[in-house]
């Protein structure tokens, strides 16, 4: 069970929009719709952002969006907002258990 | 609103078992639908999921911990509990306790974590 592939790191300018991949394999992210996304800010505990791909909880701005497309998710966070820098997780249910990537820490320049 | 929150020992020596319990309020932890996880995350580095009880009492833990972690639960006080034998440094990290919502199969709730230091 490998933890899914993220990029250590991305950045953009307020207002912009960037995305981030996760990378998995056929036992994980492409046998499942059920990956979920989670924000964490310093000393914090993560947060739900996006579940089972695309959904996003009650409350959670619809500026940040989910996909997948085979072995691979990503989470799109669209008019970057100061307060949207963060780390980001994402998480695969693979049968009975869950796996998740190694995180990205977003900049907003 | 449900929440949870952990206790436990903040300092376990090496090889010794580390305890730790997540308290639920606002829920009951026997409501049908969902199970009760642990994650832990060691210092600057990512999450890992170490494993969770379904709301039956059946378990299931990451391989890579499997013979080493028992979780459990106590639904006359409302929480359930993790346990980590032989511990090495290698285990320090912050433990977080959160809910799965079955039919999602998502992390919906996490408790504010609880850090665990492995060292003599």
């Amino acid at each position: 069970q490998s933890a899914l592939t993220q990029p250590a790191s991305v950045s953009g300018s307020p207002g912009q929009s960037i995305t981030i991949s996760c990378t998995g394999t056929s036992s994980d992210v492409g046998s499942y719709n059920l990956v979920s996304w989670y924000q964490q800010h310093p000393g914090k505990a993560p947060k739900l952002m996006i579940y089972e791909g695309s959904k996003r909880p009650s409350g959670v701005s619809n500026r940040f969006s989910g996909s997948k497309s085979g072995n691979t998710a990503s989470l799109t966070i669209s008019g970057l907002q100061a307060e949207d820098e963060a780390d980001y997780y994402c998480c695969s249910y693979a049968g009975s258990s869950w796996v998740f990537g190694g995180g990205t820490k977003l900049t907003v320049l | 609103q449900l929440q949870l929150q952990e206790s436990g020992s903040g300092l376990v020596k090496p090889s010794q078992t580390l305890s730790l319990t997540c308290a639920v309020s606002g829920g009951s932890i026997s409501s049908g639908g969902y199970s009760w996880s642990w994650i832990r995350q060691p210092p600057g580095k990512g999450l890992e999921w170490i494993g969770y009880i379904y709301h039956s009492g059946s378990t299931y833990y990451n391989p890579s911990l499997k013979s080493r972690v028992t979780i459990s639960v106590d639904r006359s006080k409302n929480q359930f509990s993790l346990k980590l034998s032989s511990v090495t440094a290698a285990d320090t990290a912050v433990y977080y306790c959160a809910r799965v919502q079955s039919t999602i199969y998502a992390f919906d709730i996490w408790g504010q974590g609880t850090m665990v230091t492995v060292s003599s």
